[in-house]
């Protein structure tokens, strides 16, 4: 069955450091991708998606694009900011399928 | 404002009782999912559903498990006989419009068995 791979957490980075959350995906055929971000006492929030192979998704200064050749959808940000500290969640679906977490990655970024 | 409304945000019961979480897409959409995050955990998926019929659900969702859409519009998971593992964080999803769109979460709702 389809599956998503996180790097473990928690990250801990100082603020305006390069971020980099991996994820890599198992999957027949051609699932869409999302990062999904739950900050602290919220639900889940759609971050960025990509619906197709080499597709870029960007929100919020957040970068992912979709690698089919190495099956991953790595999260990025060149700036990080306190207020970025939140769990954040790699997720797939294929077509009106279920969505599939990966395990989550918590993320702190001190000042 | 999330698009999709949860009640009630937090759920006190005491083991053995049932309970009745609401959810209220605010669109009228034919794709609704149930989740659950225990504390710190992995979010599960529990149930789909599309076109007032279950589509499918995972092996945490047995007999104690239900859900329904009494009036077309709130959607409804009920626990019959809560555990005390029952205590979690309950997400209800809805699909945008189309089949690959993203899923849309309430804010949850918190449930504690005691």
């Amino acid at each position: 069955g389809n599956s998503v791979t996180q790097m473990e957490g928690p990250v801990t980075l100082s603020e305006e450091a390069f971020l980099t959350i991996n994820c890599t995906y198992t999957a027949t055929g051609y699932p869409s991708l999302f990062w999904y971000v739950q900050y602290p006492g919220e639900g889940l929030q759609l971050l960025l998606k990509a619906t197709k192979a080499d597709d870029k998704g960007s929100n919020k200064g957040f970068e992912a694009t979709y690698r089919k050749e190495t099956t991953s959808f790595h999260l990025e940000k060149g700036s990080v900011q306190v207020s970025d500290s939140a769990v954040y969640f790699c997720a797939l679906s294929q077509g009106a399928q279920k969505l599939v977490f990966g395990q989550g990655t918590r993320l702190t970024i001190n000042p | 404002e999330p698009e999709v409304t949860q009640t009630p945000s937090h759920q006190v019961t005491q083991m053995g009782q049932e309970v009745i979480l609401r959810c209220v897409p605010i669109s009228n959409h034919l794709y609704f999912y149930w989740y659950r995050q225990i504390l710190g955990q992995k979010v599960e998926f529990l149930v789909s559903f599309y076109n007032n019929e279950i589509s499918e659900k995972s092996e945490i969702f047995d007999d104690q498990f239900s859900v329904e859409r009494p009036d077309g519009s709130n959607f409804t998971l009920k626990i019959r006989s809560t555990k005390l593992e029952d205590s979690a964080m309950y997400f209800c999803a809805r699909r945008g419009g189309r089949r690959n769109s993203p899923l849309h979460f309430g804010n949850g709702t918190r449930l504690t068995v005691t």
